[in-house]
């Protein structure tokens, strides 16, 4: 049973430049969820992908947006990137969870983002 | 507001129980997670509890809620050198889907 999958595991880019990172959801999972982690903290939660639609965004500018596929892959773009975007990148997935329902979310690994 | 605290480290001896302390602030919080981080990789899921409910046991894991304090403990019996990592509690909100986490607990196991 694959779980979450997060490619590539590390990125080096310098300011300015764009980035995509990519996320394939635990079996069974319809739901994607993007959080960022500087080092040192908790993960910040970015926003939510269900039924390829952005379900509940987090405090991030708008250079930060994504995209769920009809197989309930994940994309994650940020533009314009800056020093401070240095982080390490998760994504979780859960089954689709309403509201006041449990639905845990299950991470990957993390796409390891360097900002030169 | 959206805020969830959490202890910066512990050590322990290995075998000795392990209790990791968590308070968050907003009352409408539905259900509270604890997380595993060991180094380079993501989250591990433990253990969760409905907001609802005092206790749950998991095996080596006891999960301690008091809503009134708005207080969360994670206890580990009999702790192992593989449970040395950071712990992270979390909380979803009656009226979201996103987690709020703390900001990790470095949990060291001593030979």
């Amino acid at each position: 049973d694959a779980g979450v999958t997060q490619s590539p595991t590390h990125l080096i880019k310098t300011r300015g430049q764009q980035v995509t990172l990519r996320c394939s959801p635990k079996s069974g999972h319809d739901t994607v969820s993007w959080y960022q982690q500087a080092l040192g903290q908790g993960p910040q939660f970015i926003f939510q992908y269900y039924e390829e639609e952005e379900r509940q965004r987090g405090n991030f500018p708008d250079r930060f947006s994504g995209h769920q596929f009809p197989n309930y892959s994940s994309e994650l773009n940020v533009n314009a990137l800056l020093l401070g975007d240095s982080a390490l990148y998760l994504c979780a997935s859960s089954l689709r969870a309403e509201l006041y329902s449990n639905q845990p979310q299950h991470f990957g690994d993390g796409t390891r983002l360097s900002i030169l | 507001g959206e805020d969830v605290e959490q202890s910066l480290f512990l050590s322990v001896r290995e075998g000795d129980s392990s209790v990791i302390n968590c308070t968050y602030t907003d009352s409408s919080s539905t259900y509270l997670y604890w997380y595993k981080q060991e180094p380079g990789a993501g989250l591990q899921l433990l253990t969760y509890i409905f907001s609802n409910m005092d206790m749950k046991q998991d095996q080596r894991l006891t999960v301690l809620l008091n809503k009134k304090d708005k207080h969360l403990s994670l206890r580990i019996a009999d702790t192992q050198t593989g449970d040395s990592a950071i712990y992270f509690c979390a909380e979803i909100l009656d009226s979201s889907y996103k987690l709020i986490f703390g900001s990790g607990t470095r949990l060291l196991v001593r030979p």
